[in-house]
């Protein structure tokens, strides 16, 4: 079992949805937790960051993340055809020192105009 | 405005061949990664670096090595190329005092090994 899980989709909606994408996780210990989009062709960026339980958001994004059900979410709101990307939740231990992220396996997005 | 690199962009070699991907940031990070992206499989973990002459490795480092002799480069060597090692890589940096752990990503190079 992977220690972070996400559905590859492609999830396909159209432009003014609410789209969720979400990432199970196993270990207990990550407790940071973030969201990069990554465009065709390209390296991955950083869209949102959140420590520990709670919600954060950021324009039309919002992230959440439920440690008690080791659970996190990214809501994007009136979805635009420039969302259209592949999303990797990533999470990092930190205590143990380790600075290495680790990522779900992308949830593809298309949002049609 | 301080970057990341890679080269080659695309690489074509051929079984058994030595090939070295070469990185470089101009962010003055002391932390250096290596990931592979594979569908279905996200991005891996190959090596990363702390800093100088550090190097470790990550969950899928069979078959490749790196070396960091300075701050802005670290060199991603394939040993013996196999055909499981077609993938895309990508060099990431990041500042170890930052509190957001934030990767920055270089554009990633596409090799095939034939």
């Amino acid at each position: 079992q992977k220690e972070v899980e996400q559905d590859p989709g492609p999830l396909s909606v159209p432009e003014g949805a609410i789209v969720s994408l979400n990432c199970t996780y196993s270990n207990s210990a990550f407790q940071y937790f973030m969201w990069y989009r990554q465009y065709s062709r390209k390296g991955p960026e950083l869209l949102m960051y959140t420590y520990s339980s709670g919600n954060k958001e950021d324009g039309r994004f919002t992230a959440q993340v439920d440690k008690s059900s080791k659970y996190i979410s990214l809501f994007i709101r009136d979805s635009q055809p420039s969302d259209s990307a592949t999303y990797l939740c990533a999470m990092e231990e930190r205590d143990t020192g380790r600075r290495a992220l680790t990522f779900g396996s992308g949830t593809r997005l298309q949002v049609q105009p | 405005d301080a970057e990341i690199t890679q080269s080659p962009r695309h690489k074509i070699t051929e079984t058994g061949r030595q090939v070295t991907l070469a990185c470089h940031q101009t962010w003055n990070h002391n932390n250096m990664f290596w990931y592979r992206q594979d569908l279905g499989h996200g991005l891996r973990l190959i090596h990363y670096s702390y800093g100088v002459q550090d190097t470790n490795k990550g969950e899928v480092s069979d078959g490749y090595s790196v070396s960091r002799s300075n701050t802005e480069d670290l060199p991603l060597t394939l040993e013996s190329a196999a055909s499981s090692q077609t993938s895309v890589y990508f060099c990431a940096s990041s500042d170890p005092g930052a509190h957001s752990s934030e990767q920055y990503f270089g554009p990633g190079t596409r090799l095939t090994v034939t």
